[in-house]
């Protein structure tokens, strides 16, 4: 069974650092490129950026250039997403999402993760 | 980058009845167009790709058409367990693969 699972939930203040995780099991993690999707309170789905893990071949949303970090570990079969300074608006739920089929460069997301809720606040 | 849009914002609608939601896209995008469902609380769920291909495990209910800029989700008879928000993502062109702003099906 393909599984997502993201880290846990994150309360952090104004210009801290963070980095979520996104675990993919039961397929090979390698094989399948693994986007970020940004969902703020109340809000749509925005794409923020997609890593393949077999190279670690990386595209970012031009909105989010810059502002986020995407890397993988396919050691451990995890994708992550990370700020080296927050703000109070990337405040939202972050997504991660698998796209579907093997190494598939035009392809929704198949498999979703639960989603890691970011609160930053002072 | 490719501007998708939704409508309507909000669509109200009786159980039993069709719903039909729109998205059209700022330029073509072939076929390369998925459906989302997402209720509240939870992850996005894939429904349709490749403009009117149902996902594993979607009810027949479901159907997509359209291709090139303007596309269609039809809910032929709404379930209650129907009502969430809709959006509609290209993945022609990237990055980014953009989503449209949702629709929400609610109750009437």
């Amino acid at each position: 069974e393909v599984q997502l699972v993201q880290s846990g939930a994150e309360v952090k203040k104004p210009g801290e650092s963070l980095k979520i995780s996104c675990k993919g099991s039961g397929y090979s993690f390698t094989s399948y490129w693994i986007g970020w999707v940004r969902q703020m309170p109340g809000k749509g789905l925005e794409w923020m950026g997609i890593i393949y893990p077999g190279d670690s071949d990386t595209r970012y949303s031009p909105s989010f250039q810059g502002q986020v970090t995407i890397s993988a570990d396919k050691s451990i079969s995890t994708a992550y997403l990370q700020w080296s300074s927050l703000k109070a608006s990337d405040t939202a739920m972050y997504y991660c999402a698998r796209r579907f089929g093997i190494a598939a460069r035009r392809a929704p997301f198949d498999y979703w993760g639960q989603g890691t809720l970011v609160t930053v606040s002072s | 980058e490719i501007v998708m849009t939704q409508s309507p914002a909000t669509l109200s609608v009786s159980p039993g009845e069709r719903a039909t939601l729109s998205c059209r896209a700022s330029q073509s995008v072939s076929s390369n167009l998925a459906w989302y469902q997402q209720k509240p609380g939870q992850a996005p769920r894939l429904l349709i790709y490749g403009a009117s291909t149902r996902a594993t495990g979607i009810p027949a209910r479901f159907s997509g058409s359209g291709s090139g800029t303007e596309f269609t989700l039809t809910i032929s008879s709404l379930q209650s367990e129907d009502f969430a928000v809709y959006y509609c993502q290209q993945y022609n062109n990237w990055p980014p693969n953009t989503f449209g702003g949702g629709t929400k099906v609610e109750i009437k």
